[in-house]
């Protein structure tokens, strides 16, 4: 099946500081891509759609300035989460569609300190 | 009430076991339906697609009922590997906007 990819596959910070997560599609062009976050034993929640070349559509209650993406080409989307805090620790999850079907990125763990 | 429940288990069954999951969703709107598969610590990998006269794929049995906005999945002769979380997940209309359940955990035991 088609591959998405997501870099880095865990990252470790220190509050305060912006991360910057990415995610590609390898084999195809993805014009769309989301991203949800998963926090341990529970599902995942959708928090926005990445749109190519305009601006994403977020779910209600996740702040925008605080999760800025970036989908600067069909096949990349960055998710950047600024000033973070120990709450924002969680495991992060984008997906692409090709073919009527939806592929999962590796997922990001990050951990803020 | 959240967009899409689930029973939120677990299920511990041996193996050879029949085991049942239930999942029900609110948006009427909803066109798409899916069960996947997620296992610990690893993103979710899509098990079937769910359509409204049912299907099956070997010992996956999945089932819709539009009316009772209600999503069955069914699994025969479980086996060790099926040990995992499975997630109901419904797309809204006009695209792959997925809304996934909270899951459901199977351990299946020797």
């Amino acid at each position: 099946g088609a591959v998405v990819s997501q870099h880095p596959s865990r990252v470790i910070c220190k509050s305060g500081t912006s991360v910057k997560i990415e995610c590609r599609s390898l084999d195809f062009q993805a014009t769309t891509m989301f991203w949800y976050r998963q926090f341990p034993k529970k599902s995942l929640m959708l928090m926005a759609t990445s749109n190519e070349g305009s601006k994403a559509t977020y779910e209600q209650g996740v702040e925008k300035d605080k999760f800025l993406i970036n989908h600067a080409s069909l096949t990349l989307s960055t998710l950047t989460v600024t000033s973070a805090h120990p709450e924002d620790s969680s495991f992060y999850i984008c997906s692409a569609i090709t073919v009527g079907e939806q592929f999962f990125g590796p997922g990001t763990r990050l951990t803020v300190l | 009430r959240k967009e899409v429940e689930q029973d939120p288990g677990p299920f511990n069954v041996p193996e050879g076991a029949t085991v049942a999951f239930n999942c029900t969703y609110s948006n009427s709107a909803s066109q798409s339906f899916f069960w996947y598969r997620q296992d610990c610590r690893k993103e979710p990998k899509l098990l079937m697609s769910v359509y409204s006269s049912g299907n099956e794929d070997g010992r996956f049995t999945a089932q819709l009922n539009r009316a009772s906005q209600y999503i069955s999945l069914l699994i025969r002769d479980s086996k060790l590997s099926d040990s995992a979380t499975y997630l109901c997940v419904v797309a809204r209309t006009g695209g792959f906007k997925t809304i996934f359940g909270a899951g459901t955990r199977l351990f299946v035991k020797a």
